[in-house]
């Protein structure tokens, strides 16, 4: 079974300070990995994918198969970067079906 | 358009009612998911379709639970019975064949 694991329910930052978000995953085949994000008041919408390999708002995720991780990164956080993160998974069957973490909320303070 | 549009957007109701939530998605996308969140954890899948077609409904968690696309465009998910423990937040996303978009979510309280 595919599981996805954020072991930081709370991560708390200063801005300008490095940030990474902790994923780690447990899959037998090949994954997808994502990251979404839920801002204030906003819905929930898709910060990146690793199969992109790019770079968005500052952020960035690279696969790491051996460690079965995908690390959200950012060297300098910002304020509005504060909000729910999730790491999700998807096996492929539906690009669309997709296993969430249980996800971290980032505070970056002033 | 205006994107993902679920309603309601927050429903009360007494255990053992049944309930059912409408997610309209964005024009012309051809799939249609639901996920529930419970409080503190992450978005769990429960069914999906392909135009009217429900293409797998693995998640869901019991057969209290059903969904149903008619016309391949607005969904229904409804709950018969309700029970406590069916409390959460219940997102549906539409896709483009390539990514997933949320609505902003039904919360269900079932008191």
């Amino acid at each position: 079974a595919q599981r996805v694991t954020q072991p930081e329910k709370l991560l708390s930052v200063f801005k300008g300070a490095p940030v990474e978000l902790k994923c780690n995953y447990s899959y037998s085949g090949s994954p997808e990995l994502f990251w979404y994000v839920q801002y204030s008041r906003q819905r929930l919408q898709l910060l990146l994918r690793h199969i992109s390999r790019e770079s968005i708002k500052g952020f960035t995720a690279d696969l790491n198969k051996g460690e079965t991780s995908f690390h959200l990164k950012k060297p300098f956080a910002q304020e509005e970067d504060s909000a729910m993160y999730y790491c999700a998974l998807s096996s492929g069957t539906s690009y669309g079906k997709l296993t969430f973490g249980q996800g971290t909320i980032l505070t970056v303070h002033p | 358009g205006a994107g993902v549009s679920q309603s309601p957007r927050y429903k009360v109701t007494k255990r053992g009612q049944d309930v059912a939530l409408r997610c309209d998605p964005i024009s012309g996308h051809v799939s249609l998911y639901w996920y529930r969140q419970a409080l503190g954890q992450g978005p769990e899948f429960l069914t999906y379709f392909n135009y009217e077609a429900q293409q797998d409904k693995s998640g869901l968690p019991n057969d209290r639970f059903s969904a149903e696309r008619p016309e391949g465009s607005i969904s229904t998910l409804t709950i018969q019975r309700t029970e406590q423990r069916d409390s959460a937040m219940y997102r549906c996303a539409s896709g483009d064949g390539n990514t997933i978009y949320f609505g902003e979510g039904s919360w269900l309280t079932v008191v």
